[in-house]
């Protein structure tokens, strides 16, 4: 069975400094990773996705994941963080064979402070 | 362009009573899930349809139904709610292969009391 970690419940940055949120996860074979990211009464938005190649992946709105197989883990950063990053922040994962549905972890609420 | 559409946004329903969710895309995917979100609990899958004409459960299926109606829409029924099914109910969908991200509604909020 698949299953993706997220450590913390809450994350607080001040605005302009670094943000990490942080995904491990377990999955047979090689995985698909992806972040989304919740606003307010909303649905989930795709912010990027690691497939395979360049382990550092860009994504949407300046943030970035680094994937790292030995440590099965896929942390979600950002150099400069902004009020307006505050919002819920999901990881996921499938497996690279067959047809595997995503496996959502339980979410990582995001607050930058002013 | 609306991509995924959830109706109702919200809903009260009383013990028992039954209800359907709807969903239609307009991205012509071929692959369309339902979703529930609790607190704490992150989104679990109920049901998905990996392609149109198919259907088969997820991770939380006891007590849902769901009908692939065609390629753009995909409902979710409550034969009989029960004050355990008060969610948040999302629908996805996704081109087929497992690549692509998923697409999601803005959410149906039930209650159920």
């Amino acid at each position: 069975a698949q299953s993706v970690a997220q450590p913390e419940d809450q994350v607080n940055v001040a605005e302009g400094n670094p943000l990490t949120v942080k995904c491990t996860y377990s999955v047979s074979g090689n995985p698909y990773l992806f972040w989304y990211v919740q606003y307010p009464n909303r649905g989930l938005q795709f912010l990027l996705k690691y497939i395979t190649g360049d382990n550092l992946v860009k994504g949407s709105y300046g943030f970035e994941a680094e994937f790292n197989k030995s440590q099965t883990s896929f942390h979600l950063k950002k150099p400069s963080a902004l009020v307006s990053d505050s919002a819920l922040y999901f990881c996921a994962v499938r497996a690279d064979s067959g047809y595997s549905t995503l496996t959502f972890g339980k979410g990582t609420m995001l607050l930058v402070s002013p | 362009n609306a991509g995924v559409t959830q109706t109702p946004k919200f809903q009260v329903l009383k013990t028992g009573q039954s209800m359907t969710l709807q969903c239609a895309q307009d991205m012509n995917h071929n692959s369309m899930y339902w979703y529930r979100q609790d607190p704490g609990m992150g989104l679990r899958l109920i049901y998905y349809s990996a392609s149109e004409g198919t259907t088969d459960k997820g991770e939380v299926p006891n007590g849902y139904n769901v009908s692939r109606l065609n390629k753009r829409e995909f409902s979710l029924r409550l034969e009989s709610a029960a004050p355990s099914q008060t969610s948040v109910y999302f629908c996805a969908s996704s081109e087929a292969g497992g690549i692509q991200p998923q697409h999601f509604g803005d959410g149906t909020r039930l209650s159920i009391l």
